[in-house]
C-alpha cells in the first residue's frame, strides 16, 4: 500500500487560476516537506512543517501556501498560476529528528 | 548556503561494469549525506545516508563513503545491472533545531545500463 498519496497525479490548469495539491502520509512522520522539480531545476525544497507548524519557506512567492488541517497532511495551494509554475511538486515526509525523507509519487502540474 | 555538486550529468555503461557516480559538497557544520534514486514517473526513493566522516553508508550493493577532508560522498558500485538504470541523486541535509531536515539535492545523474 502506498505510504505517501499525492492527489492528483496529473493536473492541467489555466494562467490565473488556482489549484490544491494534496498530500497524506502513513508513515507515522510529524515533519512533512514540500519539493518542487522541473527541466530547469533539479529537485528544489519548498517548505517544512514539524507538528503542523512552518518551520522553514524557501519559496519567493506568497503565492504558495501550505495548508496543514491534520497531523498527516500538508497540501500545497497555488494561486495566479503562471506556467513557470509548470513543475512536478513531491511531498516528503521524516521523523522530527530524523535525516531519511520518503517522497510520494508526484503531482505533475502544467500550467497553459 | 549549502550546496551540492555532481559533475556527470549522464553516465553509459554496460552490464557488469564499475560505477562511479561524484558528488562534492560545501556546507557549514557537519551535514548529513544522502543518496536517492529516482526511476521515471516515480518520486526520490532513499537508498542510504552518512552522518559523520569516514562513515559508510550502503544499500543495494551501493555504497558511498563520507570524506570530510576532500567534502566527497561519491557513489560506487562493483557490477551494475540493466535494473539500476536510473536517475542517482546525492542530497545534503542540514538539520533544523527541532525539526526535519532540509534536504539541497545536486542536480543528478542519469545511469544507464545496456544488457
Amino acid at each position: 500500500d502506498p505510504k505517501i498519496i499525492q492527489k492528483p497525479k496529473y493536473l492541467v490548469a489555466v494562467t490565473g487560476s488556482e489549484k490544491i495539491l494534496i498530500c497524506e502520509q502513513y508513515l507515522g512522520h510529524n515533519a512533512m516537506y514540500w519539493y518542487r522539480q522541473s527541466a530547469k531545476k533539479p529537485l528544489e525544497f519548498m517548505f517544512s512543517y514539524s507538528y503542523q507548524k512552518l518551520m522553514d519557506n524557501q519559496t519567493a512567492s506568497s503565492r504558495f501556501q501550505p495548508q496543514s488541517s491534520k497531523k498527516n497532511h500538508l497540501d500545497l495551494q497555488i494561486t495566479a498560476l503562471k506556467p513557470d509554475d509548470s513543475a512536478t511538486y513531491f511531498c516528503a515526509s521524516s521523523q522530527p529528528r530524523g535525516y531519511e525523507q520518503y517522497f510520494g509519487p508526484g503531482t505533475r502540474l502544467t500550467v497553459l | 548556503g549549502d550546496s551540492v555538486t555532481q559533475t556527470e550529468g549522464q553516465v553509459a555503461l554496460s552490464e557488469e561494469d564499475f560505477l562511479t557516480i561524484h558528488c562534492n559538497y560545501s556546507a557549514s557544520g557537519y551535514p548529513a549525506l544522502f543518496w536517492y534514486v529516482q526511476y521515471p514517473g516515480e518520486g526520490p526513493q532513499f537508498l542510504f545516508r552518512a552522518s559523520r566522516d569516514k562513515e559508510k553508508g550502503s544499500s543495494r550493493g551501493f555504497e558511498a563513503t563520507y570524506n570530510k577532508e576532500t567534502t566527497s560522498f561519491h557513489l560506487q558500485k562493483a557490477s551494475v545491472q540493466e535494473s539500476d538504470s536510473a536517475v542517482y541523486y546525492c542530497a545534503l541535509g542540514a538539520m533544523q533545531q527541532g525539526t526535519g531536515s532540509k534536504l539541497s539535492f545536486g542536480k543528478g545523474a542519469k545511469l544507464t545500463v545496456s544488457p
